[in-house]
């Protein structure tokens, strides 16, 4: 059975930075895509970064680009993602999810298993 | 960028049948995908490739898709059916998703 499990939410101050990680179980990691997906308060999802299997792909939402580095480590089955200079809009749930095919480019793919999500504060 | 259309909500009476549309330009050309969302919970894949639902989701699940729209049906609405649901497609790379459906089966 897939498993997901984010890590790393909390309380942020405006202009920090956040450590976000998603341990994986189930199935080969190396061998998926991986993303992230954000949902603040009341609103719906938003997409913000992909990476492939080996690690050499990513991708990002441009509303984040600059702000966002998505990175994995196959060893330890772990999802990375890292954000900087944030403010209140990214108060939100972080979800990480695993594609069904190791392909980023392809618009034939989706998300079958999410994990239970973390939950960013950024206030004061 | 792509936008992806969704009605805020949708009702309907327990046993009748649910429509959910999703809107975007030539949606029918590429694959949508239909995520469930019941409350304080993460999503659920319940459609891929416009059609086809995962194993483990109810038969009463299925989507199509056409010119510029594909839409959600729930055949015989159950009260667990309750929840928000979000289509998603691709565009230029990048996953697109809608802006959600409130479904609320009374």
């Amino acid at each position: 059975e897939v498993e997901l499990l984010e890590s790393g939410g909390g309380l942020i101050h405006p202009g920090g930075s956040l450590r976000l990680s998603c341990v994986a179980s189930g199935f080969t990691f190396s061998s998926y895509a991986m993303t992230w997906v954000r949902q603040a308060p009341g609103k719906g999802l938003e997409w913000l970064s992909a990476i492939g299997g080996s690690g050499r792909d990513t991708s990002y939402a441009t509303s984040v680009k600059g702000r966002l580095t998505i990175s994995r480590d196959n060893s330890k089955n772990t999802l990375t993602l890292q954000m900087k200079n944030l403010g209140a809009e990214d108060t939100a749930v972080y979800y990480c999810a695993k594609y069904y095919y190791d392909i980023l480019t392809s618009p034939n793919n989706w998300l079958d298993s999410w994990g239970p999500g973390t939950l960013v504060t950024v206030s004061p | 960028s792509y936008e992806l259309t969704q009605a805020p909500s949708v009702s309907v009476s327990p046993g009748q049948t649910a429509s959910i549309p999703c809107s975007g330009d030539n949606l029918g050309n590429k694959y949508t995908s239909w995520y469930q969302q019941k409350t304080g919970q993460s999503p659920v894949l319940v459609i891929y490739q416009d059609g086809t639902r995962p194993s483990g989701i109810p038969e009463r699940f299925s989507g199509s898709s056409s010119g510029n729209t594909a839409t959600l049906t729930i055949s015989g609405t159950q009260a667990m059916d309750e929840a928000d649901y979000y289509c998603q497609a691709w565009d230029s790379s990048t996953l697109v998703f809608g802006g959600g459906t409130k479904l609320t089966v009374l």
